[in-house]
C-alpha cells in the first residue's frame, strides 16, 4: 500500500536560515509520482513540484530545491534563505501511475519562519 | 487559464442539515476527485469519477454521496451533518490521457457545521 511519512510535524526557523522538510514514501509500484504542495493560512493547496519515479535528477527553482533518492525512498524539500512568506503547511504526496492518479498526502509539516 | 471552480467557498449549516458542494473541473478534464481536510489534518481522499462513473472510493461516510454530471461538473451531497463534518473540501480534476499524474485542485469549500 502507498504511504507518505513526514516525520517533522512542526519546524520553526529564523528568517534567512535554510530549512529542509523530510518526506519518506512507500509504494509497491515502480512507476509513481511524487509531489509537494504548500498550504498557506488562506487554505488553498499550491502546487510546487511533481517528480516522476524515473527522473532522479534534483531540481532547483529559485530558493526551492528538491532531492529525490529512490534508494532511500525519500523526496526532501529545501528552502534556502527562508522568508516569512514561506510560513505554511507543506504536504508531500504520492500517486501511483497507471491507476486513477489519486493522490495520497502525508500529514504535513507546519513551517514557521520567524522574523 | 481556467482552473477548477468550487462553490460555495464557505457554507454554514446546522447539525442534521444537508449540504451540497459543487465542482466544475477544468475543461476537457475527464476525472474528478473529492478530498476532505479536517482542521490540522491532511487532505483525505473521499471519492473519484472518471467519465461520469465512480472510479474509486476512499473514506467517505455513507451519509455522503457524489456524482458527476453530463457536463462533467460534480456534486458532493452530505446529509445528516455532524459537527465532525466541519472541514475544507477540495475538488481536483485531471486528464487521464495525459499520463502526467497531475491533479489540479480548486480553492476548496469550507463547511462549518454548528
Amino acid at each position: 500500500a502507498q504511504k507518505v511519512t513526514q516525520a517533522q510535524t512542526e519546524i520553526s526557523v529564523v528568517e534567512k536560515e535554510d530549512v529542509t522538510l523530510d518526506c519518506v514514501y512507500e509504494t509497491r509500484d515502480t512507476t509513481y509520482y511524487l509531489f509537494w504542495y504548500k498550504q498557506p493560512p488562506s487554505g488553498e493547496l499550491v502546487f510546487l513540484i511533481r517528480r516522476n519515479s524515473f527522473d532522479e535528477q534534483n531540481e532547483i527553482s529559485g530558493r526551492y530545491s528538491w532531492n529525490f533518492q529512490k534508494s532511500t525512498s525519500s523526496f526532501n524539500f529545501t528552502i534556502t534563505a527562508s522568508q516569512v512568506v514561506d510560513s505554511a503547511v507543506y504536504f508531500c504526496a504520492l500517486s501511483e501511475a497507471g491507476r486513477d492518479d489519486k493522490i495520497i498526502f502525508g500529514k504535513g509539516t507546519r513551517l514557521h519562519i520567524l522574523p | 487559464a481556467a482552473g477548477v471552480i468550487q462553490s460555495p467557498r464557505h457554507l454554514i449549516k446546522e447539525k442534521r442539515e444537508t449540504a451540497t458542494l459543487k465542482c466544475y473541473p477544468i475543461p476537457r478534464h475527464d476525472t474528478v476527485y473529492w478530498y476532505q481536510q479536517g482542521p490540522g489534518q491532511d487532505p483525505q481522499f473521499l471519492i473519484s469519477f472518471y467519465e461520469k462513473m465512480q472510479s474509486d472510493k476512499g473514506s467517505i461516510p455513507d451519509r455522503f454521496s457524489a456524482q458527476q454530471f453530463s457536463d462533467y461538473h460534480s456534486e458532493l451531497n452530505m446529509s445528516s451533518l455532524e459537527l465532525g463534518d466541519s472541514a475544507l473540501y477540495f475538488c481536483a480534476s485531471g486528464h487521464s490521457g495525459s499520463g502526467s499524474g497531475e491533479l489540479f485542485f480548486g480553492e476548496g469549500s469550507r463547511l462549518t457545521v454548528l
